[in-house]
C-alpha cells in the first residue's frame, strides 16, 4: 500500500493566492520529500525535510512535519500560473533506503 | 555534469518481445531505483539497489528483472513484455548518508514504453 497519500487529490486557485496541500504517512520515516511534476515531464525536487526537522522554507515554499501525526504539508504562497502540476510527497521508511510515493496532488492556478 | 540519463526516451514493443531499459548517473550516488508510473498516478518502486551489488524489489517487481553494472549504470529488463507494463518509467539516484538513510533523489527524463 501506499506509504504517503495525498490531500486534496485536485485544487484549483486563482493565481495570487495561496496553495496547500498534505501528505500522510504510516509509519516513521527518516525523511520527506517533496516534488512536482509538470504535465509529461520529469520530477522536480522541491524541499528536502529529515524527520528531526518541524519546517523547511525554500523561496515561495514552506514544508511542515508533523511526525506524532504522520504528516506534512506544502504551501506555496503568491501562486503563479507556472506552479500548475502535479505534486508528490515521498517517505523513506526507517531503516530501508527506498521512498514510497503518494498518488499526487494536482493544482491549477488561473491566471 | 549530465544527472541522470535514461534511455531510450520513448519504445514500442509488441507483447511477448523483451527489452533493456538502461539509466546512468554521473553523481557518485550510490543508491539507484526504477519507478513506474502509469496515468494519473503516483510513481510506484519496482526495485531499488542500496549499493553496487545489491539489489532488492520493491512494490510491483513482478514482470522486471534488474542489474546494478557499476556504482554508475542500473538497467531494468522486460523478459516479455505485457500490455500492463505499458507505462512511463523513471530511474533516479541517491546519495546514501549513513545509518540506513539516503538522501535526496534525482530522476532522469523517463521513458514511455507502449506495449502492444
Amino acid at each position: 500500500s501506499q506509504q504517503g497519500e495525498e490531500d486534496p487529490q485536485a485544487l484549483s486557485i486563482q493565481e495570487g493566492e495561496n496553495a496547500t496541500m498534505n501528505c500522510s504517512y504510516k509509519t516513521s520515516i527518516n525523511n520527506l520529500q517533496w516534488y512536482r511534476q509538470n504535465s509529461g515531464r520529469g520530477l522536480v525536487h522541491l524541499i528536502l525535510i529529515r524527520s528531526n526537522e518541524r519546517e523547511k522554507h525554500s523561496g515561495r515554499l514552506r514544508v511542515t512535519l508533523d511526525t506524532s501525526k504522520k504528516s506534512s504539508s506544502l504551501l506555496i504562497t503568491a501562486s503563479r500560473a507556472a506552479d500548475t502540476a502535479s505534486y508528490f510527497c515521498a517517505t523513506d521508511r526507517s531503516g530501508t533506503y527506498k521512498y514510497i510515493f503518494g498518488t499526487g496532488t494536482r493544482l491549477k492556478v488561473l491566471a | 555534469n549530465a544527472g541522470v540519463t535514461q534511455t531510450p526516451k520513448f519504445q514500442v514493443l509488441k507483447t511477448g518481445q523483451s527489452m533493456t531499459l538502461q539509466c546512468a548517473q554521473d553523481m557518485n550516488h550510490n543508491s539507484m531505483y526504477w519507478y513506474r508510473q502509469d496515468p494519473g498516478m503516483g510513481l510506484r518502486l519496482i526495485y531499488y539497489s542500496a549499493s553496487e551489488g545489491t539489489t532488492d524489489k520493491g512494490e510491483v517487481p513482478n514482470g522486471y528483472n534488474v542489474s546494478r553494472l557499476n556504482k554508475r549504470e542500473f538497467s531494468l529488463r522486460l523478459e516479455s513484455a505485457a500490455p500492463s507494463q505499458t507505462s512511463v518509467y523513471f530511474c533516479a539516484s541517491s546519495a546514501y548518508t549513513g545509518g540506513g538513510k539516503t538522501d535526496t533523489q534525482y530522476f532522469g527524463p523517463g521513458t514511455r514504453l507502449t506495449v502492444l
